[in-house]
C-alpha cells in the first residue's frame, strides 16, 4: 500500500481479554515503531524493530505487552489481560532506515477497554 | 534525559492571522534532530519538517517557517496567513538519532476560525 496501514481502526474489548493490533508498514521500510497516545498527550514510544528483531523495547510498560515482526514486514502488538488503563490510540510508524529518516505514521488503532 | 516542552496547549486565531507555535527542548547530546508533526482530526501524524543540530538555518516552506535557535534550545513554528485547514494538533518531537525513537511534546491544539 501507499502508506502505513493499521487494523483494526477501532477495538473495544473487555477488561482481562487479549488483543492483537496489526501494522502493515510501507513496503521496503526496514524500521518499524509502535507508539501509544493517550487522550490529550503526545505519542509515547513503545518499541522499535529493525528488520525482524526488536532493537529497543524500553517503552513497553510491562510484560503484558509484546510485539513481533516475524518476517520483517507486518508487525503485531499483543496485549494480554487488558486493563482499562490500556485504553489509548496505538500508532505504528515506519521509516526507510533507522537513521533519522522521517517516520511515516498510520492512522492508529483506538483501543477501548471496558 | 531528553525532554520536549510545548507550553502552549490551545491557540485560537482568525483566518489570515499569523501564529507561532513554541517548542523548547532539553538534551545533553550534541547531535540531535528536531521534528514537527501535524495531527488533523483524522488522527494520522503528518511529517512537516526535520532539522539536525548542526544546521541552524531557518527554513521556509510556503506559509510555514521554522526558527531553530540552539542558544535558547527552541524550535518554533510559524504559520503565516493561517487557514481553516491548518486546524489540528501540532507536535514537536526530538531524537538523538540513535534509532529515530522520537520523544514528543504534549502538542498544541490550533483552531483557525473563518
Amino acid at each position: 500500500g501507499a502508506g502505513v496501514s493499521q487494523t483494526p481502526s477501532n477495538k473495544v474489548t473487555e477488561k482481562g481479554k487479549y488483543v492483537e493490533l496489526r501494522c502493515d508498514p510501507i513496503s521496503g521500510h526496514t524500521a518499524l515503531y509502535w507508539y501509544r497516545q493517550s487522550l490529550g498527550q503526545g505519542p509515547e514510544f513503545l518499541i522499535y524493530f529493525q528488520g525482524t528483531g526488536a532493537a529497543d523495547d524500553s517503552g513497553l510498560p510491562n510484560d503484558r505487552f509484546f510485539a513481533v515482526r516475524p518476517e520483517g514486514s507486518v508487525s503485531t502488538l499483543k496485549i494480554q489481560r487488558t486493563e482499562r488503563g490500556d485504553s489509548a490510540v496505538y500508532l505504528c510508524a515506519s521509516s526507510l532506515s533507522p537513521f533519522v529518516a522521517e517516520a511515516f505514521f498510520g492512522q492508529g488503532t483506538r483501543l477501548t477497554v471496558v | 534525559a531528553q525532554k520536549v516542552t510545548q507550553a502552549q496547549t490551545e491557540i485560537s486565531v482568525v483566518e489570515k492571522e499569523d501564529v507561532t507555535l513554541d517548542c523548547v527542548y532539553e538534551t545533553r547530546d550534541t547531535t540531535y534532530y528536531l521534528f514537527w508533526y501535524k495531527q488533523p482530526p483524522s488522527g494520522e501524524l503528518v511529517f512537516l519538517i526535520r532539522r539536525n543540530s548542526f544546521d541552524e538555518q531557518n527554513e521556509i516552506s510556503g506559509r510555514y517557517s521554522w526558527n531553530f535557535q540552539k542558544s535558547t534550545s527552541s524550535f518554533n513554528f510559524t504559520i503565516t496567513a493561517s487557514q481553516v485547514v491548518d486546524s489540528a494538533v501540532y507536535f514537536c518531537a526530538f531524537t538523538t538519532g540513535a534509532n529515530s525513537k522520537l520523544t514528543f511534546g504534549k502538542g498544541i491544539t490550533l483552531s483557525v476560525r473563518p
